[in-house]
């Protein structure tokens, strides 16, 4: 998707943190998305974060700089089920409210 | 809670042959509804969203049509397929009332051969 960049692949061990970064552009920024997907399947939603800062929902962490255009998902005690292609989405477009979604990080967790 | 199905699951048409998958919403009213497509090794691409019934807003020109007869109903169309329109369709809702978070359904895989 223009204008949100995330990194294609990632590898990680099970058991390991895992942080998949998610860069986009700043002008008409409205929040932003993970979504996790499993091949062939659906998108299912991880997390929203409108605010800087970090949000924790278990193993899954948040973390959202407004200035800086930039987010992370931190994903702790990695299981293989963790094994998904994650999605960033921001809100760009200001008065749609329409999420633009990145191209998705998939991830290998490997024992 | 609310709850989005779409079908047919998967389905296999022919070049030149109509579409038709149909996305329902339950439990909730007056929602904010979308067509994406992910095409192998591609991003979420936004084809419809309609903000209410006969209300359509097409952001991709091609050969797909969308329509939302009901309040929560929404149907992705084609008169005639086309090769390149092979790939994993999804519908999705958003709640006008709370919240920017969109839910997808199940997804709907289509092969033109």
């Amino acid at each position: 998707g223009q204008n949100i960049d995330q990194p294609t692949e990632m590898t990680a061990t099970e058991g390991a943190i895992v942080q998949i970064n998610c860069t986009y552009q700043t002008s008409g920024f409205n929040g932003l998305f993970w979504y996790q997907q499993h091949a062939g399947e659906a998108p299912t939603f991880l997390s929203y974060n409108v605010l800087d800062g970090l949000e924790e929902k278990g193993r899954f962490s948040s973390f959202l700089s407004r200035s800086k255009g930039y987010s992370y998902l931190l994903l702790k005690e990695l299981q293989m089920k963790d094994s998904a292609s994650y999605l960033c989405a921001a809100i760009l477009s200001g008065g749609s409210y329409i999420p633009t979604f990145g191209r998705g990080t998939s991830l290998i967790v490997h024992p | 809670s609310q709850t989005i199905h779409q079908w047919p699951a998967t389905l296999v048409q022919p070049v030149g042959s109509p579409l038709s998958l149909e996305c329902t919403v339950e439990g909730t009213s007056n929602p904010n509804l979308y067509w994406y497509r992910q095409a192998a090794g591609r991003g979420l691409q936004l084809l419809f969203y309609s903000v209410g019934i006969g209300q359509i807003s097409s952001e991709v020109p091609q050969n797909l049509s969308a329509s939302r007869p009901q309040d929560r109903q929404f149907i992705l169309s084609s008169k005639k397929l086309l090769l390149s329109d092979s790939g994993f369709y999804l519908c999705a809702w958003k709640s006008r009332d709370s919240g920017n978070t969109i839910y997808f359904g199940e997804g709907s895989w289509l092969t033109v051969v």
